[in-house]
C-alpha cells in the first residue's frame, strides 16, 4: 500500500521561512505533488516533482529525494494569506495514475 | 489553466433524500474524472474514478449502490447520493485530469453536503 506522512500542524512568523516535509512509501512513484487548500476550499496545484532536486517558483520551493522518499515544500517571505492546509500528495504507476493525498499540513502564519 | 466546475456548493437535505453533484470541465474534455470526500480535518479520500462512457472504478469501501457516478460525456460527471445519511455529510470534491499521465488535476470547487 502507500503511506504519506506529514506533520499536523505548524506555526510561522509573518516575513519568515517554513519547511513543510513530506515522507512517503510508495511502489511505482510516479510523481509527487503540492497543493495548498483554504479552509472550505478545493485544493490548488502548487507543485510538482517527479526527478530528484529543487523546483522554484516564486515564494514557493519544492524538493524531492525519490531514494529517501522525502519531500519538502519551502515557503519564503511568508504572508498571512499562506495560512492554509498543504497536502503532499504521490501518484503511482501501481494505482493507475491516481494521486494518494497526505493528512495535510495546516500552517498558521502570526503576525 | 482549465477550468471545473462544480455545483451545487453547498446543500442541506433531509435524511433519506438524494442530492445529485455536477462536475463538469469548462473548456476541455475530460475522459476521466475523480471523486473524493473530505471529512472535517482529514484529507482527501479518492471515492471513485469516473470514466467516459464506461461505469466508474470504486474504491474499497466506498457503496456503489449509494454513491452513482454517471459520466455521460466527455465534459459532465454526476454524483449521486441516494438515501442521504448524517453520516454522509462531509465535503465532497470532483477533480479532472486532461490526459492520461498528464501532472495536474484540476479541482472543481467543492459541494458542503449536510444531512439533517
Amino acid at each position: 500500500g502507500q503511506n504519506i506522512d506529514q506533520p499536523t500542524e505548524m506555526t510561522a512568523t509573518e516575513g519568515a521561512i517554513v519547511q513543510i516535509n513530506c515522507t512517503y512509501q510508495t511502489s511505482g512513484f510516479n510523481g509527487l505533488f503540492w497543493y495548498q487548500q483554504h479552509a472550505g476550499e478545493a485544493p490548488t496545484f502548487l507543485s510538482y516533482n517527479v526527478l530528484d532536486g529543487l523546483e522554484e517558483k516564486g515564494r514557493f520551493s519544492s524538493f524531492l529525494s525519490r531514494s529517501k522518499g522525502y519531500s519538502y515544500l519551502l515557503l519564503k517571505e511568508l504572508q498571512m494569506k499562506d495560512s492554509a492546509s498543504y497536502l503532499c500528495a504521490v501518484r503511482s504507476t501501481s494505482r493507475s495514475y491516481q494521486l494518494t493525498f497526505g493528512k495535510g499540513t495546516k500552517l498558521s502564519v502570526i503576525p | 489553466g482549465a477550468v471545473v466546475s462544480q455545483h451545487p456548493s453547498w446543500v442541506i437535505c433531509k435524511s433519506g433524500t438524494s442530492v445529485k453533484i455536477e462536475c463538469r470541465s469548462l473548456d476541455f474534455q475530460a475522459t476521466t474524472m475523480f471523486w473524493y470526500r473530505q471529512f472535517p480535518k482529514q484529507s482527501l479520500m479518492l471515492m471513485a474514478t469516473s470514466n467516459e462512457g464506461s461505469k466508474a472504478t470504486y474504491e474499497q469501501g466506498v457503496e456503489k449502490d449509494k454513491f452513482l457516478i454517471n459520466h455521460a460525456s466527455l465534459t459532465l460527471s454526476t454524483l449521486t447520493v441516494t438515501s442521504a445519511h448524517p453520516e454522509d455529510s462531509s465535503f465532497y470534491i470532483c477533480s479532472a485530469r486532461v490526459t492520461e499521465g498528464n501532472e495536474k488535476l484540476f479541482f472543481g470547487s467543492g459541494t458542503q453536503l449536510s444531512v439533517l
